[in-house]
């Protein structure tokens, strides 16, 4: 099924060090989630973008829509052993079409490790 | 306010067997989606309804149902299992399901053997 691109992969970084992920897409979005999943549970709602250019805080996380409303990103900064995780970003077009009613379109996810 | 709760969470199903998930929302939300997640495929998106209908589905084959009923409480069913189905089936729930934060349930990890 189709799937955004995200990147990077995994990343493994220090605790305290500040990491960056994005998101790319052929096609617009008028949503753009980001989520995190632990193991075993399920994916927990960071940051929620409405409008493209958008740039929104969550604590240490910053998430931005992109303009084009093909793209986003997220930063977190100084980061923690518990921010451990899989990061996902999610698309979601809306009512456009009718065809789109609670359908996300989700990144493969960025597996982050942080070592204390 | 009580999160989305998924039962159960874990279960073992033989192939050919069937198995039905349950899915009860967030208080107030009337549009419940599913999808299936597996290492390979990642996130799939299998279905949404709102008010007790279907309005969208996702690309599996008939043997994925659902169906919701009028207290928001939704079902999905599997027919006919086979071992590809082994994943985590997760259910999310939004006030309209048109826009707007999706709220996740921990899923139910089902294994085909």
């Amino acid at each position: 099924g189709q799937q955004l691109n995200q990147s990077p992969q995994s990343m493994f970084i220090q605790e305290g060090e500040d990491v960056s992920m994005n998101c790319t897409s052929s096609s617009i979005f008028n949503t753009w989630l980001w989520y995190k999943q632990d193991p075993g549970e399920g994916p927990v709602l960071l940051i929620a973008l409405y409008k493209a250019g958008e740039l929104t805080s969550n604590g240490r996380l910053t998430a931005q829509f992109g303009i084009t409303r093909k793209d986003s990103f997220l930063n977190i900064s100084a980061s923690i052993p518990s921010d451990v995780g899989i990061y996902f970003c999610a698309g979601q077009l809306g009512a456009a079409g009718g065809t789109s009613y609670g359908k996300l379109t989700f990144g493969q996810g960025t597996i982050l490790t942080v070592h204390p | 306010k009580a999160g989305v709760t998924q039962t159960p969470r874990y279960l073992i199903k033989t192939r050919g067997q069937q198995v039905t998930l349950s899915c009860s929302p967030i208080s107030g939300h009337r549009s419940v989606s599913w999808y299936q997640q597996t290492p390979g495929q990642g996130l799939q998106f299998l279905f949404e309804y709102f008010s007790e209908t279907q309005r969208n589905k996702g690309n599996f084959p008939g043997r994925f149902s659902g169906r919701q009923f009028s207290n928001s409480r939704s079902e999905m069913n599997v027919s006919t299992l086979e071992l590809g189905d082994s994943a985590l089936y997760l259910c999310a729930s939004s006030l309209s399901g048109t826009v707007g934060e999706l709220f996740f349930g921990e899923g139910s990890r089902l294994t085909v053997l």
